[in-house]
């Protein structure tokens, strides 16, 4: 089983709809939990950053957690064409003093006007 | 500040020529690491320098090495070049290590 499990899609919505994008994690050592997005042949972008179980919102992004189900989750309100990119999970530990990021695979989305 | 700065930006080699790339990270970060993108395995860690020490290393060959130097900067060398190696490859600068912020991304296509 892979580490960090993400629907690859791709995910087709009409704009101004809710998307939802999710990802599970296999090891409960994962402390922290963030979203990036990555635009075709740019580098990812740090959407959002979270170290908790819970929610937490920022402008149209709202990242969810559940650390007891392994479950995390990135909901785009009011979805725009320029969110049309492909949104990576990642969960982080950092045992021992060092930092690793392990990352999905991924989920491309289209939001169409 | 400025972000983390990738050079080259793209590059072609042949099979079993060595390659470097270097990145610049965000003024006062302290922390690089190294990803390798390709579209079947996707985002794969490398390696992670802090302080010119290398704090943590993926499971990658020997061929994949790096090191940091004292201005933070990094450079990552790959030897003995594959097929298998053409990707993207992503530098991330940290303050500590915990929130990565990543560069443009160095193109390799190996031929």
């Amino acid at each position: 089983q892979k580490e960090v499990e993400q629907d690859p899609g791709p995910l087709s919505v009409p704009e101004g709809a809710i998307v939802s994008l999710n990802c599970t994690y296999s090891n409960s050592a994962f402390q922290y939990f963030m979203w990036y997005r990555q635009y075709s042949r740019k580098g990812p972008e740090l959407l959002m950053y979270t170290y908790s179980s819970g929610n937490k919102e920022d402008g149209r992004f709202t990242a969810q957690v559940d650390k007891s189900s392994k479950y995390i989750s990135l909901f785009i309100r009011d979805s725009q064409p320029s969110d049309s990119a492909t949104y990576l999970c990642a969960v982080g530990d950092s045992g021992a003093g060092s930092y690793q990021l392990t990352f999905g695979k991924g989920t491309k989305l289209s939001v169409i006007p | 500040k400025a972000g983390v700065t990738q050079t080259p930006r793209y590059l072609i080699k042949t099979r079993g020529q060595q390659v470097t790339l270097s990145c610049s990270p965000i003024s006062g970060h302290r922390s690089v690491s190294w990803y390798q993108q390709t579209p079947g395995q996707g985002l794969q860690f490398l390696f992670e320098y802090f302080s010119e020490t290398q704090r943590n290393k993926g499971n990658f060959p020997g061929r994949f090495s790096g090191r940091q130097f004292s201005n933070s900067r990094s450079e990552m060398n790959v030897s003995t070049l594959e097929l298998g190696d053409s990707a993207l490859y992503l530098c991330a600068s940290s303050d500590q290590g915990e929130t990565q912020y990543f560069g443009p991304g160095t193109r390799l296509l190996v031929l």
